[in-house]
């Protein structure tokens, strides 16, 4: 079956410090691949998405590229803000058109 | 905001009981999803909606069930709860089937359930 594997937490980093959340991944057939993020009290929010292998996901600074021959989906940011003090969670989109999660990893950044 | 809305925000009831949650979908989404967020279990899909009709279930309990309306809104009930069922409960819209597609899954914010 498919399944999600990502770092656990809680990753704890200084403002600015570069990030690195891993995801890997098994799955049958051509999946996609989503991070979400929750903000403390607040639901999940899209972060970024992959939909084949070689595609790179951005956005707000964060990147992830869909590496089939690895399968993994690894978040980075170059640079973190306090703000960015969350969950995040690494899915994987099948066929069945529901989404795996992984466990989470909670990201904290202390100024 | 998702344009995915829940209610009740928060919801405390007794063991036993039978409590009602509510989704109204982004507009234009066809397919509903619930998945229940608690610390031991993490993210779960219970089940999927298409237009009215039931696409997919995952590790939905028999105590619970869910419908979609005509007008596309959709509740999971949830009976004979049980301490265990404390959690937050999540409610997802796309337009078609996400997932492999790549259509984007909407999360609304949730409904925290607290069984005392």
């Amino acid at each position: 079956g498919n399944s999600v594997t990502q770092m656990e937490g809680p990753v704890t980093l200084s403002e600015e410090a570069f990030l690195t959340i891993n995801c890997t991944y098994t799955a049958t057939g051509y999946p996609s691949l989503f991070w979400y993020v929750q903000y403390p009290g607040e639901g999940l929010q899209l972060l970024l998405k992959a939909t084949k292998a070689d595609d790179k996901g951005s956005n707000k600074g964060f990147e992830a590229t869909y590496r089939k021959e690895t399968t993994s989906f690894h978040l980075e940011k170059g640079s973190v803000q306090v703000s960015d003090s969350a969950v995040y969670f690494c899915a994987l989109g099948n066929a069945g058109n529901m989404l795996t999660f992984g466990g989470g990893t909670r990201l904290m950044v202390k100024p | 905001d998702s344009g995915v809305t829940q209610t009740p925000k928060h919801l405390i009831t007794a063991t036993g009981q039978r409590v009602t949650l509510r989704c109204s979908p982004r507009s234009g989404d066809l397919s509903v999803y619930w998945y229940q967020q608690s610390l031991d279990q993490g993210l779960q899909f219970l089940i999927q909606y298409y237009n009215g009709e039931e696409r997919a279930k995952g590790n939905i309990l028999e105590r619970f069930s869910a419908q979609q309306f005509p007008d596309l809104h959709s509740e999971l009930n949830l009976s004979s709860l049980e301490l265990g069922d404390s959690a937050l409960y999540f409610c997802a819209s796309s337009v078609v089937g996400g997932g492999a597609t790549g259509n984007t899954i909407y999360f609304g914010e949730g409904s925290w359930l607290t069984v005392v």
